[in-house]
């Protein structure tokens, strides 16, 4: 069984700080690695991708991915209370795209 | 015009019927897929089809039975229906099947079995 761990949190992070998320994953072969917010009683969104090593910055949003330490991250700059929400972090292990997700680290963002 | 929808948002029923969860997406895309979320916010993968074929069918109790009419459809059917069951399911589809590929998420059908 393929596994994907995050902490469940919460993480709470004052306004304007940096957020930091981490996620591992457990299958060597995993290709591809998403971060999904969920925001409560709604449905998941892509917020990024990532596919080799090293970082990848869009926006506020920065995702880190280390294939030898199976490990990928996410980190929010200039936290905004609209950031509060659920990150999922996702991993597709090749071939059809079948998606593990982690049980998710909720943020809290203190205005 | 919403993506990808999916009906009821909402389903109350009682242990041992039967129902059915219907999904659409407008985006063109060749892959669909059914979803699972429990109570601890766990997702998980149930089934996906691509072009109406059955590609992932992930350890679900033969109680869940998916249908493809076309592409642009992919409707639920459980039987039987156990307190077990109840969570919030989603439908996605995405472009392709690829391993990259993006995932389009319905708005949810929360499913309470009594």
């Amino acid at each position: 069984q393929k596994e994907v761990e995050q902490n469940s949190g919460p993480l709470s992070v004052p306004e304007g700080a940096i957020a930091s998320l981490n996620c591992t994953y457990s299958d060597r072969g995993s290709q591809s690695f998403f971060w999904y917010r969920q925001y409560s009683g709604k449905s998941p969104e892509l917020i990024m991708s990532i596919y080799s090593n090293g970082d990848k910055e869009d926006g506020r949003f920065t995702a880190q991915l280390n294939k030898a330490s199976q490990y990928v991250s996410l980190l929010i700059r200039d936290s905004q209370p609209s950031d509060s929400a659920t990150y999922l972090c996702a991993v597709n292990g090749g071939g059809a795209n079948n998606l593990f997700f982690g049980t998710g680290t909720r943020l809290t963002v203190i205005p | 015009d919403t993506a990808v929808s999916q009906t009821p948002k909402y389903l109350v029923t009682q242990m041992g019927n039967d129902k059915s969860i219907k999904c659409e997406q407008n985006l063109g895309h060749d892959t669909m897929y059914w979803y699972k979320q429990d109570s601890k916010k766990f997702l998980k993968i149930m089934f996906s089809y691509n072009n109406k074929e059955l590609i992932i069918n992930e350890t679900v109790p033969n109680r869940f039975s998916p249908k493809s009419p076309d592409k642009a459809h992919l409707n639920l059917h459980i039987n039987s229906l156990e307190l077990g069951d109840s969570a919030v399911y989603f439908c996605a589809s995405s472009q392709d099947q690829g391993p990259g590929e993006k995932l389009f998420f319905g708005s949810g059908t929360q499913l309470s079995v009594l």
